[in-house]
């Protein structure tokens, strides 16, 4: 069974850092691409972040771009995003998600998602 | 705003069949058959419903149907079951930097 953990979400201050994790368990992590998505309280979905199977390539959004760093492990079957400069806009629900094998930038697998808090 | 456009709410009664729009440009929906569809129950990730415009992924029901016509993707919905009741959103593929454009997404009550 696919799985997709995160953790390391909570509260921040403006300007401050946080890394989020997302544990993959259930597939060959390292065959797939993946994706961090964000959904601000009560608002729609919004891509973030993109990195290739081998990590070779990567993408941002451009609200996050300069600010954010996605990586991967996949000797740990990790996926990472690295968040600086935090701003309140930042608030969010962070999923990671797969990207389906049969499809571009279409995301077959999600994870529970964690909450970032960006508020003094 | 968001990139890809979406009716805020449809609603319709058990048994009866809803259809969603998400309008985009040339550059996202019109310009590539990689337009997806996700329902997002309330507290709950989002599940993939369509891919590639048409397609249901394994264990997606048939009651859930996808098309395009230029720039507007359509997610139908026949047989409207109360368990359809949630938020939907589409998505596509961009040629823009961003990669990927969401839809501000559609609540469906299920009446």
């Amino acid at each position: 069974e696919v799985q997709l953990v995160e953790s390391g979400g909570g509260l921040v201050q403006p300007g401050g850092s946080l890394r989020l994790s997302c544990a993959a368990s259930g597939f060959t992590f390292s065959s797939y691409e993946m994706n961090w998505v964000r959904q601000a309280p009560g608002k729609g979905l919004e891509w973030v972040s993109y990195i290739s199977s081998s990590g070779s390539t990567i993408y941002y959004a451009d609200s996050v771009k300069g600010r954010f760093t996605i990586s991967r492990d996949n000797a740990k079957n990790s996926l990472y995003l690295q968040m600086n400069s935090l701003r309140a806009e930042d608030t969010a629900v962070y999923y990671c998600a797969r990207e389906a094998a049969m499809a571009l930038r279409c995301f077959d697998y999600w994870g529970q998602g964690t909450l970032v808090t960006v508020s003094s | 705003q968001s990139a890809l456009t979406q009716p805020a709410s449809v609603s319709g009664s058990p048994g009866q069949s809803i259809t969603i729009s998400c309008t985009g440009t040339s550059s996202d929906v019109g310009g590539y058959n990689y337009v997806s569809w996700y329902q997002q129950h309330p507290g709950k990730a989002p599940k993939l419903m369509i891919y590639e415009v048409s397609n249901r992924p394994s264990g997606v029901s048939n009651r859930f149907s996808g098309s395009k016509s230029g720039n507007t993707a359509s997610l139908t919905i026949s047989g409207l079951q109360a368990e359809d009741e949630a938020d939907y959103y589409c998505s596509s593929y961009t040629s823009s930097s961003s990669q990927v454009v969401f839809g501000g997404g559609t609540k469906l009550t299920v009446l």
